[in-house]
């Protein structure tokens, strides 16, 4: 099956900017989702089709995505932004369609 | 607006069942799959399932197959998650969402608040 792969942590200064790596086959031709899920709580979609924003997400959050990896980019990152990072997408060759990256923790100095 | 609203806390004994409903508002039910994603504590998150509220048609994880059964009544707009043969390393968290019909390759845009099985002898 499809697999996703994340760095476990990453680490930022406030007012830096952080950037969370997604990787895959070819993940390049498909399309991207991205959700942050703070402790205890459940995910929220920050972005999808690999750079849109949905309505009352900060424009300090945006995506990319090419060649075998996808890129989540928080600028001027905010205490408020500590937390978990999931990337996400469909696939449709596989018997598992819906795949989620291994998640990344983000953590603000 | 979009809520769904999940069923309370459960502690288990292993070899029981456990049901765990999601009930869905704000939108045309029939308009989008109802996912299911499970966490384990500490772990990430691991798709389980997917029902087509229209027909009842589901997909599964192959790593549920067998246990896991999705199930919606269309009249209460309520999607429900039975998971049998309960194991230690089912202790989860379980969250309901969405997906259009019509668009596979979009996000799961609205999540329910999660729902906690404690498997414990």
């Amino acid at each position: 099956s499809y697999m996703l792969t994340q760095p476990p942590s990453v680490s930022v200064a406030p007012g830096q900017t952080a950037n969370i790596a997604c990787g895959g086959k070819n993940i390049g031709t498909k399309s991207v989702h991205w959700y942050q899920q703070r402790p205890g709580q459940a995910p929220v979609l920050v972005v999808y089709d690999d750079s849109d924003r949905p309505s009352g997400i900060p424009d300090r959050f945006s995506g990319s995505n090419s060649g075998d990896t996808a890129t989540l980019t928080i600028g001027r990152v905010e205490a408020g932004d500590e937390a978990d990072y999931y990337c996400q997408l469909w696939e449709s060759e596989s018997d598992h369609p819906f795949v989620f990256g291994t998640g990344t923790k983000v953590t603000v100095l | 607006q979009v809520q769904f609203l999940q069923s309370g806390a459960e502690v288990k004994r292993p070899g029981a069942s456990v049901k765990v409903s999601c009930k869905a508002s704000g939108y045309t039910f029939t308009n989008y799959f109802v996912q299911w994603v499970r966490q384990a504590p500490g772990q990430g998150l691991e798709w389980m399932g997917v029902i087509n509220p229209t027909d009842g048609t589901t997909n599964y994880a192959q790593k549920f197959q067998g246990r896991v059964t999705l199930t919606t009544d269309t009249t209460t707009t309520t999607a429900y998650l039975e998971l049998t043969s309960l194991r230690f390393d089912d202790t989860a968290v379980f969250y309901c969402t969405r997906l259009p019909i019509r668009g596979v390759t979009d996000p799961f845009d609205y999540w329910g608040q999660g729902t906690l099985v404690t498997v414990s002898s």
